[in-house]
Parts: C-alpha cells; sequence; structure tokens
C-alpha cells in the first residue's frame, strides 16, 4: 500500500458525460500528478499541482481539468466523454518536486460506453 | 524531448533463474532520475527501484539491481533468483527534475515478465 488513495475504483459512463476521481495523496506529500494508461497511448503525464499550485502540463485534454485543494487532496474532472477516454487514470504524489520519488495510487479504471 | 524505449515487449525466466530487462533513454540532461516500476496484474504501479544520474553506483534493492551506463543512456534492470511473485508487466521511467515541463515521469512501453514454474 503506497499510502495514495484514489476513489473510485472503477466507474462506468456513458459518452457525453462528465465524472470526477478523487485522490488524497500519501500524508505530507505536497506534489500530486495525474497520469492516464491506455492501450494505444501508454502511460502519459497529464498534469502536476503542487501545493495547490498546478505546476505542470502534460497531454491533457482541454475537456479535462484538474485542481488540488487545501487539504492537499486532488481531484480530475472528465467532461464530454468519449469512447476514447476509457482508461486506467492514476495518481501520485511526492513530498515535494524535483528529488523526490513519486508513489502512486491503485488507480481509477474508467469505462466509457 | 526525453524519450525511454524499452525495447523487448515480453520477456520469459525461469524461477530461481537471473533475468535482464533493457531500458534506454533520450536526454540531452545530465542530472536526472531513472527508476523502475513493476505492474502487477492488480494493475497498482509499485516502485522497485531508482537511481540518480549523478551517482555511479549502481542502486541495489534486494534480488532487484540495475546497470546504469550513462554514456550509452542506458539502464537496465536486473532480478536475481525470480519469484513468481515477480510476474508482471515493467516500466522504466525518466525523469528530468528541472524545467517547464515539471517533474513529470516519462515512461516506456513496457515489458511483460513472465516466470515460469
Amino acid at each position: 500500500d503506497s499510502g495514495v488513495t484514489q476513489t473510485p475504483k472503477h466507474l462506468i459512463t456513458a459518452t457525453g458525460q462528465r465524472v470526477t476521481l478523487r485522490c488524497s495523496p500519501r500524508s505530507g506529500d505536497l506534489s500530486v500528478y495525474w497520469y492516464q494508461q491506455s492501450l494505444d497511448q501508454g502511460l502519459q503525464f497529464l498534469i502536476q499541482y503542487y501545493n495547490g499550485e498546478e505546476r505542470a502540463k502534460g497531454n491533457i485534454l482541454e475537456r479535462f481539468s484538474a485542481q488540488q485543494f487545501p487539504d492537499l487532496h486532488s481531484e480530475l474532472n472528465l467532461s464530454s466523454l468519449e469512447l476514447g477516454d476509457s482508461a486506467l487514470y492514476f495518481c501520485a504524489s511526492s513530498q515535494r518536486t524535483s528529488t523526490d520519488t513519486q508513489y502512486f495510487g491503485p488507480g481509477t479504471r474508467l469505462t466509457v460506453l | 524531448a526525453q524519450t525511454v524505449t524499452q525495447s523487448q515487449p515480453e520477456m520469459s525466466v525461469q524461477e530461481a533463474e537471473t533475468v535482464t530487462l533493457s531500458c534506454t533513454y533520450d536526454t540531452s540532461e545530465s542530472d536526472y532520475y531513472l527508476f523502475w516500476y513493476k505492474q502487477p496484474p492488480s494493475r497498482q504501479m509499485i516502485l522497485v527501484i531508482r537511481q540518480e544520474a549523478y551517482k555511479q553506483q549502481n542502486a541495489t534493492e534486494n534480488r532487484f539491481s540495475v546497470n546504469f551506463q550513462k554514456a550509452a543512456k542506458s539502464f537496465s534492470l536486473k532480478i536475481s533468483d525470480s519469484q513468481l511473485g515477480d510476474a508482471a508487466m515493467y516500466f522504466c521511467a525518466y525523469r528530468w527534475p528541472r524545467g517547464s515541463s515539471g517533474d513529470k515521469l516519462t515512461f516506456g512501453t513496457g515489458t511483460r515478465l513472465a516466470v515460469r514454474p
């Protein structure tokens, strides 16, 4: 157990819908990262927050957004869902940023029908 | 852009034997970090080992060790005394700790390791 929690574990929804994925980092970790794992794209970085502020963006679609709250938990919002958004979404956290190892949560499996 | 290449999509090893998984990367930086993560059937991403580029000594964690060749940009993972629980997908990852790209990990495509009893 990495100490990073993600809810829900599984999510099944329809095209066009909006969902929210939640992540609680390890105790004391200030940095949160979101990654998407899909069959065709592999593991890709989406976005990083550090202590409530956006630090870096990767291959995140405009339909997707995220935020990190004062208690350091983070949410990833996916809207206007398409079939191709079906994937495993991971949250990872690290204590600070550059020198710290990222520990991954168990992931949320999103299925868009 | 930094890229990570794992040229072995699948590998197989006999239980108790040793296996080496390959990884190469492309970077113009001198200060960076390399990781191996394991993803078993549960899909959890588990850190196996970490290497700092400024360290010449190869990292070791119990049965897992790396062969880090900085000039060749190679970072292979050696698993000794393989166990059935080692069966998983293994991902090599690179992190450049500074710059506008933040602290993201760039992953290879993975190597699926099967362990034969």
